[in-house]
């Protein structure tokens, strides 16, 4: 089975400074990872994801992340982030043929003025 | 991506009443779907799998006499509370599996239930 782990359950950080949400995985098996941003009230939107290839995906509004598959690690990045940036980050694993998520508990980023 | 649109956005309901959501691909068919449950300052949890043209499979410790599933075509899914309680008050949120790419899931806008 797999399992997410993020272990920052609130990350404050004040508006154009860097920021990076940290993921965790385990699994016995090849899997695939994604990022996606949760508004309040609203569902998940993808902000990328990583199925094979490149180690460094760049997705939506100037994230981007890289897979360490030693570290199991898939840590979210943003170079300079804006007061829209606040919402809540789930990272969550698939395993061929996606047949259903695994999410983390997620990550409240708050971006302060 | 995909587009998935869920109905209602909200809703209250009564305690012992029943109330069905609606969860609907809009641009493409979608012969699986998913269900989630997610409780305030929570992560998604999966509830079940529904599949078009038979029976959904449900998560362990899922009630699935309690919330039912029907996948009756290929854009629609739809999830049924029955007799619900305060405890059913949750964000439920639907997801297609996008069969261009069968490793991703795009997710509806989500409803939240409110059982008083």
């Amino acid at each position: 089975a797999q399992s997410v782990t993020q272990l920052d359950s609130q990350v404050p950080v004040f508006e154009e400074a860097p920021v990076e949400l940290r993921c965790n995985y385990s699994s016995s098996v090849s899997v695939y990872l994604f990022w996606y941003v949760q508004y309040p009230n609203q569902g998940l939107q993808l902000l990328l994801k990583y199925l094979s290839g490149s180690t460094l995906v760049k997705g939506i509004n100037g994230f981007e992340a890289e897979f360490n598959k030693s570290q199991t690690s898939f840590h979210l990045r943003k170079p300079s982030v804006h007061i829209s940036d606040t919402a809540e980050y789930f990272c969550a694993v698939s395993v061929q043929y996606g047949q259903n998520f695994v999410f983390g508990p997620g990550t409240r980023l708050s971006v302060l003025p | 991506g995909a587009v998935v649109s869920q109905h209602p956005s909200w809703v209250i309901c009564k305690s012992g009443t029943s109330v069905k959501i609606e969860c609907r691909s809009l641009d493409f068919q979608a012969t699986t779907m998913f269900w989630y449950r997610q409780f305030p300052k929570q992560s998604l949890m999966l509830m079940a799998t529904s599949n078009e043209g038979s029976k959904a499979t449900y998560e362990q410790g899922v009630e699935k006499d309690k919330f039912l599933i029907n996948h009756a075509s290929l854009t629609l899914s739809t999830l049924t509370v029955t007799s619900a309680h305060p405890e059913d008050s949750s964000f439920y949120i639907c997801s297609v599996r996008w069969t261009g790419s069968v490793y991703e899931q795009y997710f509806g806008p989500g409803t939240r239930l409110t059982v008083t």
